[in-house]
């Protein structure tokens, strides 16, 4: 069935550093991809997404390409902030059958001042 | 998260009880579904319906029963609760590739 990788956190970075938080995914066909964001105690908010292979999804500083080659969608933002503080999840949705969404278990990425 | 509303936000239950999670939406969506976040597991989809009258399962069904009786509401109901139910519950609609979710039930199973 499909799945969904990312790294483990928590990734401590201080700001103004460059963020990469990798996800791979396992899908047949070619699924959509996503990353969200949850703030503490918040529900998940769309970070940006891509549709199709070599699209670049990107939003608020934050891009990501959709490789189909490495299977990949990689989470990157060249200058991270305090209030970029959260946990980021990758996820696919599936083409065909049930076309819910299959996330990744999130990574906790913790920006210090 | 406009137009996806969850009650109660949190609720804590003994072992046994029953109860429904509410999930309402105001877009028209056909497509809604409910997933629960547990800790490093991100989140796990329970039930899914491709709209009203239409239900179906998804990864981690057990113990939850749903119905979608209009477009609208999509009740998720714990039929005899479980510690291992503790989670936080979200409820989803969705459009094409755009998906709402619903800010969360925190459910406590004690």
């Amino acid at each position: 069935g499909d799945s969904v990788t990312q790294m483990e956190g928590p990734v401590t970075l201080s700001e103004e550093a460059f963020l990469t938080i990798n996800c791979t995914y396992t899908a047949t066909g070619y699924p959509s991809l996503f990353w969200y964001v949850q703030y503490p105690g918040e529900g998940l908010q769309l970070l940006l997404k891509a549709t199709k292979a070599d699209d670049k999804g990107s939003n608020k500083g934050f891009e990501a390409t959709y490789r189909k080659e490495t299977t990949s969608f990689h989470l990157e933002k060249g200058s991270v902030q305090v209030s970029d503080s959260a946990v980021y999840f990758c996820a696919l949705r599936a083409t065909a059958g049930r076309r819910a969404l299959t996330f990744g278990s999130g990574t906790r990425l913790q920006v210090q001042p | 998260n406009a137009g996806v509303t969850q009650t109660p936000k949190f609720q804590v239950l003994k072992t046994g009880q029953s109860m429904t999670l509410q999930c309402a939406q105001d877009m028209n969506h056909e497509y809604m579904s409910w997933y629960r976040q547990d800790p490093g597991m991100g989140l796990r989809l329970i039930h899914y319906s491709v709209g009203a009258g239409i239900t179906d399962q998804g990864e981690v069904p057990n113990g939850y029963n749903v119905s979608r009786s209009t477009t609208e509401d999509f009740p998720l109901r714990l039929l005899s609760a479980a510690p291992s139910q503790t989670s936080v519950y979200f409820c989803a609609s969705m459009t094409g590739n755009t998906i709402y979710f619903g800010e969360g039930s925190w459910l406590t199973v004690v």
